[in-house]
């Protein structure tokens, strides 16, 4: 399993962009690039992934890097809804997460 | 569309006590995964079925834990004996075929006393 590594916390403003840094320098050649967060008291929600290229949903958008060892979540205008632990998962097609200690992400009025 | 749902949603029990936590995976979601979180060891996974076939139990903590997947609605996980140590929010969630979306549950919070 590929190890990750996310600031531990970041602050932001609310409307503001925010961009969620991740590192995954032993990802493998297979290996997709997930995106979950998780608000305060419940489960975790997906968000976006990807593999090679840089992918937009309604929620957010996911930059990866040309040699695929890191990677950046990009929420476009953040709300105080957005504050949540950010969790950046490299995952095999076994379906498998196995989650770090993620980002927590805070937004300020 | 009512997504996972646990049950109970919160259990409170005395150590050595026999636990069961359910599990309704979404409908025609064919993989089911059961995780528990801590503050001292974050979100793990515990045990994953595709088809309602275990296939990689390698984070269960040890013997006392149990899992099975007798049909595609439904899951449970035992402990038996209970532990305080065993104190956790437990998470259920579920994924279609081939699809790399899980959906969570809102999870059962375990007290062990």
């Amino acid at each position: 399993d590929a190890k990750t590594t996310q600031p531990n916390s970041m602050e932001s403003n609310e409307e503001e962009p925010v961009h969620l840094p991740c590192n995954h320098s032993t990802i493998s050649g297979t290996d997709y690039i997930h995106w979950y967060r998780q608000l305060p008291s419940q489960g975790p929600e997906y968000v976006i992934h990807g593999l090679t290229s840089n992918v937009n949903n309604r929620m957010a958008s996911l930059a990866i890097a040309e040699d695929r060892k890191s990677s950046t979540l990009i929420l476009h205008r953040a709300t105080l809804r957005d504050a949540a632990v950010y969790y950046c998962i490299p995952s095999s097609n076994t379906g498998k997460l196995i989650f770090g200690q993620g980002t927590t992400l805070q937004v300020k009025p | 569309d009512a997504g996972v749902i646990q049950s109970p949603r919160h259990e409170v029990t005395e150590m050595g006590q026999e636990v069961t936590l359910r599990c309704k995976p979404i409908s025609g979601h064919n993989s089911l995964f059961w995780y528990r979180q801590t503050m001292m060891r974050g979100l793990e996974l515990l045990i994953y079925f595709n088809n309602n076939v275990p296939i990689d139990d390698s984070g269960m903590p040890e013997d006392r834990f149990s899992a099975k997947m007798p049909n595609a609605s439904f899951s449970t996980l035992k402990i038996q004996p209970s532990e305080p140590r065993d104190s956790a929010v437990y998470f259920c969630a579920s994924s279609l075929p081939g699809h790399r979306k899980q959906f969570f549950g809102p999870g059962t919070r375990l007290t062990v006393l």
